[in-house]
């Protein structure tokens, strides 16, 4: 079985400041990482996953996340946040190549709210 | 492409009352998903189908059933719907591989009163 837990629920930001949020994951199998993000009254999207190959990923709208197996953690950070990056975050674990059905364990959530 | 489109955006029920969600999805995905979003819990798969024709049962599948009768089209059913049923479902697609990216609906939100 896989878990997934978000250590904040909350975020509070000011606008240009950095964003980190925290998500570690269990897994007794290899996994494939993702990071979601769902604006207010929408479905969820993609920002990046972690398949295979470099620990670092970057993703859309200047997002980017670092793999560390030893720690089974999946952060997230933006060096720089916006007013629009007001939203709620989902980390996300599937189990590999080989697990049935690419399904996806999701994390509580963190919400970002970036201030002016 | 429309992508995932959910029907109805918005619904409220009795408790009792019957009554089915419809995913459909124009991207050709072998795989549909469907989850309920409640505060603090994140999405939890209810079930799920990997095509055509079959259905899988996922985390919290107790008081749903679904069918995929056409490979665009996933169904959710409340026979008997009940006030913990009141939450944010959310259908998603992917291709059929691990690690594809899940699609998302837009939502359909549901109180049953």
């Amino acid at each position: 079985a896989q878990s997934v837990t978000q250590l904040d629920s909350q975020v509070p930001v000011f606008e240009e400041a950095p964003v980190e949020l925290r998500c570690n994951y269990s897994s007794s199998v290899s996994v494939y990482l993702f990071w979601y993000v769902q604006y207010p009254n929408q479905g969820l999207q993609l920002l990046l996953k972690y398949l295979s190959g470099s620990t670092l990923v970057k993703g859309i709208n200047g997002f980017e996340a670092e793999f560390n197996k030893s720690q089974t953690s999946f952060h997230l950070r933006k060096p720089s946040v916006h007013i629009s990056d007001t939203a709620e975050y989902f980390c996300a674990v599937s189990g590999g190549l080989r697990a049935a059905g690419n399904k996806l364990t999701f994390g509580g959530g963190t919400r970002v709210l970036v201030k002016p | 492409n429309a992508g995932v489109t959910q029907t109805p955006k918005f619904r409220v029920l009795k408790t009792g009352q019957s009554m089915t969600l419809l995913c459909a999805q124009d991207m050709n995905h072998e795989y549909m998903y469907w989850y309920r979003q409640d505060p603090g819990m994140g999405l939890r798969l209810i079930h799920y189908s990997v095509g055509e024709g079959t259905t899988a049962k996922g985390e919290v599948p107790d008081g749903y059933n679904v069918s995929r009768l056409k490979k665009q089209n996933f169904l959710l059913g409340l026979e008997s719907a009940a006030p913990s049923q009141t939450s944010v479902y959310f259908c998603a697609s992917s291709y059929g591989r691990g690690g594809e990216t899940q699609y998302f609906g837009p939502g359909t939100r549901l109180l049953v009163l």
